[in-house]
């Protein structure tokens, strides 16, 4: 079985352009969330989406934003980019909401790597 | 404070050696919490998860503090292959859902 999938797996934007990031998660898991990491540091909670409602929201601005679709796919969209937006985003799927029951693993695509410039 | 504060290292050790990483969290009401392994330019990968009585998989065990809001990972016997990045993870529940809460990791090199 194919583990979550991200795509584009690397790309290079100008500061003020727009991105979609996307995110097939693990055939079955019906959660997905979204991370950001920058370089030297552990990943940041972006955005929780379960059964295609959003169920937690990080501290982001409204630049970002983020969709599930009936097939439990998922796309994080950022609106005028900043330098500071260049990161690492991963993509995580798991059956149920992230603490819902013990035994929940969450898997991590392996991102997409996003440059500003 | 940062929510969940580990030290960035590096820990430099010989093969063989035990090293022992340690991780504070700030919020008492966590409910669950996990160790993953981050290799240089990869995805976490979740290493085990980290119970109340503590639990120990092979050369690696897991303790957790919920008093001192601690938790720790052991490695015994270091391999070359345990080289890389060990991030603490913390389930919290707050305004905005359940979020997984990440550390900013603690590098390992295993030296021959």
């Amino acid at each position: 079985d194919a583990g979550v999938t991200q795509s584009p797996t690397h790309l290079i934007k100008t500061r003020g352009q727009q991105v979609t990031l996307r995110c097939s998660p693990i055939s079955g898991h019906k959660s997905v969330s979204w991370y950001q990491q920058v370089l030297g540091q552990g990943p940041q909670f972006i955005f929780q989406y379960y059964e295609k409602e959003e169920r937690g929201r990080g501290n982001f601005p409204d630049r970002f934003s983020a969709r599930q679709f009936p097939n439990y796919s998922s796309e994080l969209n950022v609106n005028a980019l900043l330098l500071g937006d260049s990161a690492l985003y991963l993509c995580a799927s798991s059956l149920a909401p992230q603490g819902a029951m013990t035994g929940n693993t969450i898997y991590f695509g392996e991102g997409s790597w996003l440059t500003v410039v | 404070r940062k929510e969940v504060e580990q030290d960035p290292g590096p820990f430099n050790v010989p093969e063989g050696a035990t090293v022992a990483f340690n991780c504070t969290y700030s919020n008492s009401a966590s409910q669950s919490f996990f160790w993953y392994r981050q290799d240089c330019r990869k995805e976490p990968k979740l290493l085990m998860s980290v119970y109340s009585s503590g639990n120990e998989d092979g050369r690696f065990t897991a303790q957790l503090n919920r008093a001192s809001q601690y938790i720790s990972l052991l490695i015994r016997d270091s391999k070359l292959s345990d080289s890389a990045t060990y991030l603490c993870v913390v389930n919290m529940r707050n305004n905005a859902g359940n979020m997984l809460t990440f550390g900013g990791g603690t590098r390992l090199m295993v030296k021959p």
